[in-house]
């Protein structure tokens, strides 16, 4: 089975930095992707780690480590467009279905 | 970057009738979509993997009479809501895989249903 968690909700001030924790539990793994989703809008791709580390891109970056089970997404220089719902989902082995955690709704405030 | 098409984005219907909402890959050939539906609040719920050319895939729960799913060709899945109650309002949203872009999954833009 999969068991994904993820803080339901972060609130930051604009110009500040996040970071989204996501715990899994599931049977197997074949890396983690982390999504963001605004009101109303389907989920567009923000990153893919496969192996152990820190993966940067601009603003966002996304951390990984298997043997704990655990990754974490870090918004910086947060603008008011980054306020949206983050999922992480987990990418299982010979598979190609995602289970997606319930996402993390991030406000960012003035 | 991969481009996936959804229609209708919204259809308000009635409780009784049947909606089909369509998932296009438009610039690759998509041998397995997905389709979820999302409730207010809610993360992605997978309903059913659809893989061209042959019957799709549900998952434990999800009524396969009920939400008929087509793949006929490489670039469209259908989902047919049948007999719509209002319990089925929800945003449902697919997502194709391109089997020469590795594991990621491209979303469509969803679609809205409202069953009054």
């Amino acid at each position: 089975g999969q068991n994904i968690d993820q803080p339901t909700e972060m609130t930051a001030t604009e110009g500040a930095i996040v970071q989204i924790n996501c715990t899994y539990q599931t049977s197997g793994f074949n890396g983690l992707f982390w999504y963001q989703q605004h009101a109303g809008e389907a989920p567009t791709f923000l990153s893919y780690n496969v192996l152990d580390g820190l993966e940067e891109k601009g603003r966002f970056s996304s951390f990984l480590s298997r043997s704990k089970g655990y990754s974490y997404l870090l918004l910086k220089e947060l603008q008011m467009k980054d306020s949206a719902s983050y999922l992480c989902a987990v990418l299982p082995p010979n598979d190609y279905k995602l289970s997606f955690g319930a996402g993390t709704t991030v406000t960012v405030r003035a | 970057g991969a481009v996936v098409s959804q229609h209708p984005s919204w259809v308000i219907c009635k409780s009784g009738t049947s909606v089909k909402i369509e998932c296009r890959s438009l610039d690759f050939q998509a041998t397995t979509m997905f389709w979820y539906r999302q409730f207010p609040k809610q993360s992605l719920m997978l309903m059913a993997t659809s893989n061209e050319g042959s019957k799709a895939t549900y998952e434990q729960g999800v009524e396969k009479d009920k939400f008929l799913i087509n793949h006929a060709s490489l670039t469209l899945s259908t989902l047919t809501v049948t007999s719509a109650h209002p319990e089925d309002s929800s945003f449902y949203i697919c997502s194709a895989r391109d089997p020469l872009s590795g594991y990621e999954q491209y979303f469509g833009p969803g679609t809205r249903l409202t069953v009054t």
